[in-house]
């Protein structure tokens, strides 16, 4: 079946122009994760969506950085004014709230490079 | 807050056994999990430990010792395919947001060498 789907794959930014990132989780998933994980690192949190609640956004490293899961399906983690630190790969994850609920689904990322 | 340690990089050899370590700093502790991830692309669910124990599964296992703030990924008969980083995350006892969020480590890059 099909996974986490997530676009641009990759993405060139201008320093302080605005990106939206979108994710496709898999169909049926409550819960959706965005990540950001900087060459050579591991993932580090963003921010938790449980439907279209956005439940923890402890993990925004500013308040240029905006998500959003309106109908509790498709995300957009959304970066306005890009910086160059924002260079990194956004990962999304979904997971279900059945069966193996511990057990988070990547997509591919987006890798963003801000110039 | 929550600290994780493992080896950046190890090197084996085909067909042996390599052991990757974690150790892991929490304040508060509800399961660990390994993930596997080859270059440029997407962390893949490799195993997840939440009691002490081995968890088998295929050439893979996963050791967790709660007490210690340890675990272990084992990989037997190792593949060039196994080539990848490997990712140990722990996940905090809820928060009251009720987030399942994960804390990885930086990840050790496993060379697999004929």
């Amino acid at each position: 079946g099909a996974g986490v789907s997530q676009s641009p794959r990759y993405k060139v930014a201008k320093r302080g122009q605005d990106v939206a990132l979108r994710c496709d989780p898999i169909s049926g998933h409550v819960s959706l994760f965005w990540y950001q994980q900087a060459l050579g690192q591991g993932p580090e949190f963003l921010t938790y969506f449980q439907n279209e609640a956005q439940l923890d956004k402890s993990g925004l490293p500013s308040d240029r950085f905006f998500a959003e899961r309106p109908e509790g399906s498709v995300s957009t983690l959304k970066i306005q004014r890009t910086q160059q630190e924002d260079s990194a790969v956004y990962l999304c994850a979904s997971s279900s709230s059945g069966g193996k609920p511990y057990e988070q689904y990547f997509g591919p990322g987006t890798r963003l490079t801000v110039t | 807050g929550q600290n994780i340690d493992q080896p950046t990089e190890m090197t084996a050899t085909e067909g042996a056994i390599v052991q990757i370590n974690c150790t892991y700093q929490t304040s508060g502790f509800n399961g660990l999990f390994w993930y596997q991830q080859h270059a440029g692309e997407a962390p893949t669910f490799l195993s997840y430990n939440v009691l002490d124990g081995l968890e088998e599964k295929g050439r893979f296992s996963s050791f967790l010792s709660r007490s210690k703030g340890y675990s272990y990924l084992l990989l037997k008969e190792l593949q060039m395919k196994d080539s990848a980083s490997y990712l140990c995350a722990v996940r905090a006892l809820e928060s009251g947001a009720g987030s399942y969020q994960l804390t990885f480590g930086k990840g050790t890059k496993l060379s697999v060498i004929p």
